[in-house]
């Protein structure tokens, strides 16, 4: 079986500082790993995706992420944060063509 | 072009009713898939359509649980004798490719159930 786990439901930062949302993964067979955002009262929208094409991944809205195998990880990261940025974060891993979630991570961004 | 759309946007209900939930992929997408979010958590995964045929209904927790997709597109989730535990939002996804893990999933805004 896969699985993700989040380290950290929420993180605050300041408009400016770096973010990095942590996720690490648990599997059997080489993963396929995914970053979604969740804006309040919206659908999941993807971010980005790592599918062994390359181990850094650039997303969307200045996202990117490392896929790390020594570590299991694949951490998120922005090197400057707007206050747009708030939102959830969820990392996902495929299992059988589904997608298996962590339980996510709330960025709150402050003036 | 048009998303993934998901009605009702909400369903309040009483224990023991029946409920349908709807989800229309975007055109031409051959996966299909339902999740169910609670509050807090993270999407759990339910059901997939390659097509028309289930293809993995792992995710469903129980018999009273089903979903359709008769002709290859629209589809519905069905939820006999509800219980205020299947409060959540439910949210279906489509992708191009059936049985391409890869393949990016388009959510929809999601259907929030609320079982009295």
């Amino acid at each position: 079986a896969q699985s993700v786990t989040q380290l950290g439901s929420h993180v605050s930062v300041s408009e400016g500082a770096l973010v990095l949302l942590r996720c690490n993964y648990s599997s059997s067979v080489p993963p396929y790993l995914f970053w979604y955002v969740q804006y309040p009262n919206q659908g999941l929208q993807l971010l980005l995706k790592y599918t062994s094409a390359a181990t850094l991944v650039k997303g969307i809205n200045g996202f990117e992420a490392e896929f790390k195998k020594s570590e299991t990880s694949f951490h998120l990261t922005k090197p400057s944060a707007h206050m747009s940025d708030a939102a959830e974060y969820f990392c996902a891993v495929t299992s059988r063509r589904a997608l298996t979630f962590g339980s996510g991570t709330r960025l709150q961004v402050q003036p | 072009g048009a998303g993934v759309s998901q009605t009702p946007s909400n369903k309040v209900t009483e224990k023991g009713k029946y409920v349908e939930l709807r989800c229309d992929p975007i055109s031409g997408h051959t996966a299909l898939y339902w999740y169910r979010q609670s509050l807090g958590q993270g999407p759990e995964f339910l059901i997939y359509f390659q097509g028309t045929g289930a293809a993995d209904d792992s995710g469903l927790p129980n018999d009273r649980f089903f979903a359709v997709r008769p002709e290859g597109s629209v589809s519905t989730l069905k939820i006999q004798r509800t219980e205020r535990g299947d409060s959540a939002v439910y949210l279906c996804a489509s992708s191009l490719i059936a049985g391409a893990s890869t393949d990016t999933q388009y959510f929809g805004p999601g259907t929030r159930l609320t079982v009295l």
